[in-house]
């Protein structure tokens, strides 16, 4: 059982849909990422939150939008995605964003676009 | 820039026997480095995190060792059951001075079949 939960674990949306993936960890720690993997690859960070504030954006396309609306949550929002962009979202959390922190990651949202 | 390499990218052994999985890192200044199993269609499950002023450590059947001078650092699994098969990924930070903001370079990954 993993200690950071996503929801929905599988998502499949048209290429005009709004959608949004949810992340919620209650572990008190007060970092959080987005990651993209794609089959057969390593994750790819896309987004860090450090107290509630977006700390690093990997120059990820606006057609995903983070929010931390508090300590525990982070959205992912999507918007006029492409097919490429089909892949699994993995949300991850640490005590703080430091060079000594271990990450925890979740399960991860499975994303088709179609 | 921290490059971090694994090898095998694929590895199958019968049940029972030791191995050793390899993550090769080109930053020596290294702050620490962890190993996480990953699942088919699953999120990264952490096992072992080794600072940088450690040497080994160990959860159970594993243990993982860092070599920093060498730029290495390997996984250890003893007496393997069919229940690791996964792929093994190590992942170092970015950056070894200032705020990296927890960046993480993942290596590619072991994908490790362990038949009975």
């Amino acid at each position: 059982d993993t200690e950071v939960t996503q929801t929905p674990k599988h998502l499949v949306m048209g290429m005009t849909n709004k959608k949004s993936l949810k992340c919620e960890q209650h572990m008190g720690h007060r970092a959080m990422y987005w990651y993209k993997q794609k089959a057969k690859k390593p994750p790819e960070l896309m987004f860090v939150y450090s107290y509630e504030k977006l700390s690093i954006n990997e120059s990820v396309p606006s057609r995903f939008s983070p929010e931390c609306p508090n300590s525990s949550l982070l959205n992912l929002h999507l918007h006029a995605l492409q097919p490429e962009d089909s892949a699994l979202y993995l949300c991850a959390s640490s005590q703080e964003a430091g060079l000594h922190q271990p990450q925890h990651f979740g399960d991860g949202t499975r994303l088709s676009i179609l | 820039k921290q490059e971090v390499t694994q090898i095998p990218a694929a590895l199958s052994v019968p049940e029972g026997e030791n191995l050793v999985l390899n993550c090769s890192f080109t930053d020596s200044a290294i702050y620490n480095l962890q190993w996480f199993r990953q699942d088919p269609g699953k999120g990264l499950t952490s096992l072992l995190l080794i600072q940088s002023s450690q040497r080994e450590q160990t959860s159970g059947r594993l243990n993982a060792s860092l070599d920093k001078s060498s730029g290495r650092s390997t996984l250890y699994i003893a007496a393997s059951q069919p229940g690791d098969s996964a792929t093994y990924l190590c992942a170092a930070p970015i950056g070894a001075g200032g705020t990296s903001y927890g960046k993480l370079t993942f290596g590619q990954g072991t994908i490790l079949t362990v038949h009975p």
